[in-house]
């Protein structure tokens, strides 16, 4: 069974763009939930998707948004890029929302660099 | 609120000898706890869970956990360290809901 696919793998944009990210998930998995990761902050908790629906959102900026499609793939969008934002994004699945024996797969993760 | 406290940026050990990655967590309600482990430009690998039972978990690689709720702590062991097991380690938590908080990390450095 294939992993978590996330693409592009790098990514290098300049301040005040956008971008858009993608994860698709393990087969038969419908949640999707998307992290950041840096050096200074480590591993932040972005939002988490399940059946099209966010379910849950962290603490980040209205710049950052996310969707979910019907056949569970996800994207992430960050707008007005500030080069804080330069970070690695992970993404990670689960067959469903919530529930005991439920763990998380994650992704290979799109390093995005803002210059 | 949740948190997860990794107190060890970094454990040294040597080939062959056991390991420990120490966690200790907070949170409300019964606590599902995790370990990930991350190599080098790759994702989160998962290790190991506890979510219920006995308090000693078994997970990949020869890896296991002590889940202690006395002291609220789920530390990270192997009996015998190995190179290849170098690497950036993860404990996490959820509580009931869905959202994973991860502690700051601890790099292992196993040395030959």
């Amino acid at each position: 069974k294939a992993g978590v696919t996330q693409t592009p793998r790098y990514l290098i944009k300049t301040r005040g763009q956008q971008v858009t990210l993608s994860c698709s998930p393990i087969s038969g998995h419908r949640s999707v939930s998307w992290y950041q990761q840096t050096p200074g902050q480590g591993l932040q908790f972005l939002f988490e998707y399940f059946s099209e629906t966010q379910r849950n959102k962290g603490n980040f900026p209205g710049r950052f948004s996310g969707r979910q499609f019907s056949n569970s793939r996800s994207e992430m969008n960050v707008s007005t890029l500030e080069l804080g934002d330069s970070a690695l994004y992970l993404c990670a699945s689960r067959r469903t929302s919530g529930g005991q024996n439920n763990e998380q797969f994650f992704g290979p993760g799109t390093r995005l660099t803002v210059l | 609120a949740q948190s997860v406290a990794q107190p060890e940026d970094q454990v040294n050990v040597a080939e062959g000898n056991p390991l420990t990655v120490k966690c200790t967590y907070s949170v409300s309600g019964n606590p599902y706890l995790f370990w990930y482990v991350q190599y080098p430009n790759r994702g989160l690998q998962f290790l190991l869970k506890y979510i219920t039972g006995d308090n000693l978990v078994k997970g990949s690689y020869g890896f296991e956990a002590e889940f202690n709720k006395s002291q609220t702590s789920f530390h990270l062991k192997k009996p015998s360290a190995l190179v290849s097991d170098s690497a950036l380690y993860f404990c996490a938590v959820r509580d009931g809901g869905n959202m994973l908080t991860f502690g700051g990390g601890t790099r292992l450095m196993v040395k030959p």
